[in-house]
């Protein structure tokens, strides 16, 4: 009954190489999110989704493309990966932006990647 | 700039004791205040939430504390107990925005 899933947990993997790390909500929600959180436990976020529409495009290399099949569902596709991409990723959904104001964020239990 | 950040990056207290986690904001428009729990190897969870019309909203055992004169937003921890030990992050967004700034988070350490 995980409300937001991650997969895979870890991730270790060599320099140049492409991964994916994918995120799935049963909570209906219209919104998702990705976050990276470094060493120093800064969360940051990276993209956000409405409705499988981008939404939220922040200052992160093009390296990291995000994909929504559909409302349930964002994963996170990294190409060419380098060492300061080490990190622990988040998916995060929530119910609505905007009139509903609803903003609380669901977070998955995170991607740990670690680039060698 | 938009910003969120903390005065206390740690803090120490006795099991059974109050706890204080401070939070400071810049941004003017931000209109609805979060803070998260994130324990060691999960993922942030929500604690409770305030908006900009109050200056104070109680939980079970927490209580937020909104002064919106001086930026100013502060998560007060009754009794604290070993399992409040995580790191807490206040988060900030307004109405209509699609983007919540979080802080850069305090760890609290309950001592037994």
């Amino acid at each position: 009954d995980t409300a937001v899933s991650q997969t895979p947990k870890y991730l270790v993997t060599q320099m140049g190489n492409d991964k994916s790390i994918k995120c799935e909500q049963n909570l209906g929600h219209d919104t998702m999110y990705w976050y990276k959180q470094d060493s120093k436990k800064f969360l940051k976020i990276m993209f956000s989704y409405n409705n499988k529409e981008l939404i939220i495009n922040e200052t992160v290399p093009n390296r990291f493309s995000p994909k929504s099949p559909d409302k349930a569902h964002l994963n996170l596709h990294i190409n060419s990966l380098e060492l300061g991409d080490s990190a622990v990723y988040f998916c995060a959904s929530s119910q609505d932006r905007g009139l509903a104001g609803e903003e609380t964020q669901y977070f998955g239990p995170g991607t740990r990647l670690l680039v060698l | 700039g938009e910003s969120v950040g903390l005065h206390l990056p740690t803090l120490s207290v006795q099991e059974g004791d109050n706890s204080i986690i401070n939070c400071a904001y810049s941004n003017s428009a931000s209109d609805y205040f979060i803070w998260y729990k994130q324990e060691s190897g999960k993922g942030p969870q929500f604690i409770i939430d305030i908006r900009s019309n109050m200056d104070k909203r109680q939980g079970q055992r927490v209580t937020v504390l909104l002064n919106k004169t001086v930026k100013h937003l502060s998560l007060q921890i009754a009794a604290t107990q070993p399992g409040d030990s995580a790191v807490y992050f206040c988060a900030e967004g307004h109405t209509g925005g699609f983007k919540t700034i979080f802080g850069a988070g305090t760890r609290l350490f309950v001592k037994a």
